[in-house]
């Protein structure tokens, strides 16, 4: 079965960390550019990094550049989002997406809380 | 940045009325780059069309996708109980940050 299956939320204080992960199975997963997308209900669908096939090509929102990394392990088939000086603001679900367009594909979604 | 809005916020329907939602642009969206996702509660956001009026695997063809440059258009010509959930827009090519619209959520009426 194709899928993404994110995990690694939680609740964490302001200014902590959490590494998320997302595990691919079922297609080519070094095939495919990558991203992480969180939920809120205030602000909505927001995309957060993409990463390349081979980890060449990163970007990032404005809104996490400089706190998030995003990373692939091909060989692992595994997607990564590190995040740092976590904020309350980032608290939401977030998803990880395979490459927009066509190949689009979501995972389930894994809820990370920033609270005191 | 590209702001995409939608429009209604909300469509109140009943089962085999047509729905059509909007999706407005700030710019042209490159090589119409124009995604549509349908999402229900509890669950992640599905794609149903991409490139502007292209229906992704599995999608019912009572759903149809239409438009460029910067104006865009979600038909479904006869809802079904399956339709009523939250729809999203999504620019995703040529410029930086992706950005969603605000969502249009169809509800039974």
């Amino acid at each position: 079965e194709v899928q993404l299956v994110e995990s690694g939320g939680g609740l964490v204080k302001p200014g902590g960390s959490l590494r998320l992960s997302c595990a691919a199975s079922g297609f080519t997963f070094s095939d495919y550019s990558m991203n992480w997308v969180r939920q809120t209900p205030g602000k909505g669908l927001e995309w957060l990094s993409s990463i390349s096939t081979s980890s060449s090509y990163i970007y990032y929102a404005d809104s996490v550049k400089g706190r998030f990394t995003i990373s692939r392990d091909n060989a692992r088939n595994s997607l990564y989002l590190q995040m740092n000086s976590l904020r309350a603001e980032d608290t939401a679900i977030y998803y990880c997406a395979r490459a927009f367009g066509e190949s689009g594909l979501w995972g389930q979604g894994t809820l990370v809380t920033v609270s005191s | 940045e590209f702001v995409l809005t939608q429009s209604p916020g909300t469509l109140s329907l009943s089962p085999g009325e047509r729905a059509t939602l909007s999706c407005r642009a700030s710019q042209s969206v490159t090589s119409s780059y124009l995604a549509w996702y349908q999402q229900k509660p509890g669950q992640a956001p599905r794609l149903l069309i991409y490139g502007a009026s292209s229906r992704a695997t599995g999608v019912p063809d009572r759903l149809s996708g239409s438009g460029s440059g910067t104006d865009f258009t979600l038909t479904i010509s006869r809802l079904e109980p399956e339709d009523f959930a939250m729809y999203y827009c999504q620019q995703y090519g040529g410029s930086l940050p992706i950005t969603f619209g605000q969502g249009t959520k169809v509800e039974i009426k």
